[in-house]
């Protein structure tokens, strides 16, 4: 497709569950980059990947939450054993090196 | 880290009226992108302007990177302008870290 697209557009889960939402890139984009927005404030930086590579996680806020990219382009954000706190929007967005990142429409996350 | 703050937090208009919004950094950064977050919480590109002044249309952007501000000039606000709008600053960290502001919400009335 020609922009960033992300699965599930909504997830519940029960708190404890394990999650998956999935991203994938702009054709050729090599740079990779997830956000957690909470209701009424700006995206927070998780996490960076460079083609497979995860350069930056300095922003996943916990051991439970995961990334990966394993060939450079999908990428899969996973959180374990959910949290009630972990409900959020979460962000996908992509870039070529350098250039604009364009962001997906978001997974809108709830743990009950 | 790096603080990006934005003001006015809240704005309203009157259709037609023109607005100025900013976005205040507190590190050098590599690059500044301007978005807006419409009602239905997409985000939006606007502006990719590490310095100098770029317009599209009734918009226009200007970064003053060595006094550390960005500014996103509306003119003629509509009300599809309605939404909230961030600006994001590309830290000199030694990654590649995009840190967003808090947003200015902005509601344009008919």
């Amino acid at each position: 497709g020609a922009g960033v697209s992300q699965s599930p557009r909504y997830k519940v889960a029960k708190r404890g569950q394990d999650v998956a939402l999935r991203c994938d890139p702009i054709s050729g984009h090599v740079s990779l980059f997830w956000y957690q927005q909470a209701l009424g404030q700006g995206p927070e930086f998780l996490t960076y990947f460079q083609n497979e590579a995860q350069l930056d996680k300095s922003g996943l806020p916990s051991d439970r939450f995961f990334a990966e990219r394993p060939e450079g382009s999908v990428s899969t954000l996973k959180i374990q054993r959910t949290q009630q706190e972990d409900s959020a929007v979460y962000l996908c967005a992509s870039s070529l090196q350098g250039q604009p990142q364009h962001f997906g429409d978001g997974t809108r996350l709830s743990i009950l | 880290g790096i603080q990006v703050e934005q003001s006015p937090p809240d704005l309203i208009l009157q259709e037609g009226a023109n607005s100025t919004l900013r976005c205040n950094f507190s590190d050098s950064v590599n690059n500044l992108q301007w978005f807006h977050q419409n009602p239905w919480g997409q985000l939006i590109n606007l502006f990719y302007i590490p310095s100098g002044t770029k317009q599209n249309g009734r918009l226009s952007a200007t970064t003053v990177a060595t006094e550390r501000y960005s500014l996103l000039y509306i003119s003629s606000s509509q009300t599809t302008d309605s939404g909230v709008y961030f600006c994001a600053a590309l830290t000199t960290s030694g990654t590649y870290k995009y840190i967003f502001g808090t947003g200015t919400r902005l509601k344009v009335l008919a």
